[in-house]
């Protein structure tokens, strides 16, 4: 997706273990989220970014933290990662908020052993 | 917070007959209510979107209406073709979350077959 990537595509870690995933943009959008996508569940917020070291919890947060130290780059990290968070992880930006412009990434495919 | 509820999770219609699929949200104060395709293996795609203070929205084969009285919306897909197979989420705008910008709470989604 033009303007957003993440990294890695894939990782296989194993239980107890910390993991970084890597979302960068290059639209300099305010707004940065991290979501978790399961079956049977959508899109569940994890972290919210509404600039510069100024992040938030959304719906799913415990055993996630994040951090923003520049605008382009929003990093998740599971501080030690569980077979639960076993998931696809989606970033998404949005220049004015309000839901609009959300753009997302191609995800990363996270799996826990 | 708010909640999202999407209807049915899965669809499946023959090639040229329309689709329907149905949210509803509980958040009375959510404003902006879009749709998102998603293929295999990539990231959701903003399809079609409206804002409260409008009841239907066209592009081509796609419509969306809002109810905002019963607080429920939904995507319409005319003709389908087999190329519209795909998950469709839908979406609203939700203030539960302080300083968010208004952070998109999502249903569960739609599967939807185009068979030939």
């Amino acid at each position: 997706d033009a303007g957003i990537t993440q990294s890695p595509r894939h990782k296989v870690t194993e239980t107890g273990t910390p993991v970084t995933l890597r979302c960068h943009q290059t639209e300099n959008h305010r707004y940065m989220y991290w979501y978790r996508q399961d079956p049977g569940h959508g899109l569940r917020l994890i972290h919210y970014s509404y600039g510069v070291k100024d992040t938030d919890k959304g719906e799913v947060s415990d055993g996630y933290s994040v951090s923003r130290s520049k605008t382009e780059d929003f990093l998740l990290t599971l501080e030690s990662a569980t077979s639960s968070q076993t998931s696809v992880y989606f970033c998404a930006i949005s220049e004015n908020g309000q839901g609009l412009g959300y753009t997302f990434g191609s995800g990363t495919r996270l799996t826990v052993v | 917070g708010e909640n999202v509820e999407q209807h049915p999770s899965t669809l499946s219609v023959q090639e040229g007959d329309s689709a329907v699929i149905k949210c509803t949200y509980s958040d009375s104060a959510s404003n902006y209510f879009p749709w998102y395709k998603q293929e295999l293996g990539k990231g959701p795609q903003l399809i079609i979107d409206i804002r409260s203070n409008v009841g239907e929205k066209k592009d081509q084969r796609i419509a969306v209406t809002l109810n905002k009285t019963a607080k429920h919306f939904s995507l319409h897909i005319t003709e389908t073709q087999p190329e519209d197979s795909a998950v469709y989420f839908c979406a609203a705008s939700s203030p539960s979350w302080r300083n968010s910008g208004y952070a998109l709470n999502f249903g569960k989604g739609t599967s939807l077959l185009v068979t030939p």
